[in-house]
């Protein structure tokens, strides 16, 4: 059974870089694309963006300026690197499995909230 | 962007009922559009893909259908444990988009 497990700060400060980790167990991380979504509290699911096992990615336009993606294979993780954080960006961050166009595994979700 | 329309945004049914959700694209998407249910506190879980598969282990109450721009949900007979909110998302173009989510509640 495959498992994800996001891991980083809980809290960051405003204009800071926001880093997560997603580490996948039970499946190898190899030949799927993984995705970041997120969720304020009380709202909808907002996708970040994708990263296939060889490095490539694709980032939603809202975000693109922000974001990067990376993967290690060897540890069978990826990782998500948000900068120049605001209050806005508070929000659950979930890591996901892309299975042929869907999402099939999701972590449990991190909380990150971004305060001085 | 590809914008993803649920109707309604939240439904009060009593156990037993059939219960059905809209999600209207704005563009076509052919099929490719999953269902999620969220229970609180929790992730996401996949119900339906590509608009009218149920996922393995997804009781059978769980349908989907539609093609094009318009997709339906259905829970053929509403249990206490379907409260959630459900979401509609399409993967027909980047970015992926989600619909609005539907909250449904026990009335």
């Amino acid at each position: 059974q495959v498992q994800l497990q996001e891991s980083g700060p809980g809290l960051v400060k405003p204009s800071e870089t926001l880093s997560l980790t997603c580490t996948v167990s039970g499946g190898s991380i190899s030949s799927y694309y993984w995705s970041w979504i997120r969720q304020p509290a009380g709202k909808g699911l907002e996708w970040i963006g994708r990263i296939y096992t060889s490095g490539s990615t694709n980032y939603n336009p809202s975000l693109k300026s922000r974001v990067t993606m990376s993967v290690d294979t060897s540890k069978n993780q990826f990782s998500l690197k948000l900068s120049s954080v605001t209050a806005a960006d508070t929000a659950v961050y979930y890591c996901a499995r892309v299975n042929r166009l869907r999402f099939d595994y999701w972590g449990q979700g991190t909380l990150v909230t971004v305060s001085s | 962007d590809i914008q993803m329309t649920q109707s309604p945004s939240s439904l009060s049914a009593s156990v037993g009922d059939r219960v059905t959700i809209t999600c209207q694209a704005s563009q076509d998407i052919s099929n490719y559009l999953n269902w999620y249910q969220q229970k609180p506190g929790k992730a996401p879980k996949l119900l339906i893909y590509d608009a009218s598969n149920l996922e393995t282990g997804v009781p059978s109450r769980f349908s989907g259908s539609g093609s094009g721009t318009d997709f339906t949900f259905t829970i053929s007979s509403l249990q206490p444990e379907d409260i959630a909110t459900y979401y509609c998302q399409q993967y027909d173009n980047l970015p992926i988009t989600f619909g609005g989510g539907t909250k449904v509640e026990i009335k």
